[in-house]
């Protein structure tokens, strides 16, 4: 059974960098074809997709935010942490890590974490 | 501003069959890039409905139906029953942009 979760602060400063951790379970970053991604949504809006990383460790951004996000895995620890600098009020959403199946422009999001209300406020 | 159009709402009585549109262009659904779907509902996360164009999932209910033409991709409900509630996603690729979603759909059963 595949779940994920999503931990970090609830609430940033204007200007701070967010962490955010994805810890997994049922599946391995080191299985060929599995990823997993990060997609965030704004309250009342459509989810917007920040990035992804593959059990290669090839990396991908959204061409948008790509100068704002890092990307990691921590295989060992079945950990995908996500960093967003420069944080700013309408980075407030909910945040969800997701994993992927298939490397490739046709991959999935075939199981979502519940996902983190984040806000960002002085 | 997502590069994916669907309708703002569908609605329709128990029993019948409503389609939601996803329209795209020639940099992501019309470059042969596959669809998925996404249900939501309130407060919770999305949770896939149907991948690559027209699969199922294990455990989704066959009144789920997908498909896909030209620049759109399309997603029926067909016997709509009053738990299809909620709002629905289409996602795909795009050659300039990545992955995309669309900009949702909310499902009201009269």
């Amino acid at each position: 059974q595949i779940t994920l979760k999503e931990s970090g602060p609830t609430l940033v400063k204007p200007t701070q960098t967010l962490t955010l951790t994805c810890t997994f379970s049922g599946f391995s970053l080191s299985t060929s074809g599995v990823g997993v991604g990060w997609i965030r949504q704004p309250p009342g809006k459509a989810p917007e997709w920040l990035s992804l990383i593959y059990w290669t460790d090839d990396k991908r951004y959204s061409p948008s935010l790509k100068s704002r996000l890092t990307i990691t895995k921590d295989t060992s620890k079945n950990q995908v942490v996500l960093t967003m600098t420069n944080m700013g009020p309408v980075d407030r959403a909910t945040y969800y890590c997701a994993h992927r199946r298939g490397y490739s422009s046709s991959g999935v999001f075939d199981y979502w974490g519940q996902g983190t209300l984040v806000t960002v406020s002085p | 501003q997502s590069v994916l159009t669907q309708p703002p709402s569908v609605s329709g009585a128990p029993g019948q069959r409503v389609t939601i549109s996803c329209t795209g262009s020639s940099s992501n659904i019309g470059a042969g890039y596959v669809v998925h779907w996404y249900q939501q509902f309130p407060g919770t996360a999305p949770k896939l409905l149907i991948y690559e164009d027209n699969n199922r999932p294990s455990g989704v209910p066959d009144r789920f139906s997908g498909s896909k033409s030209g620049t759109s991709a399309s997603l029926a409900i067909t016997g709509l029953q009053v738990e299809d509630e909620a709002d629905y996603y289409c996602q795909s690729y795009d050659i300039n942009l990545s992955e995309v979603f669309g900009t949702g759909t909310k499902v009201t059963v009269l």
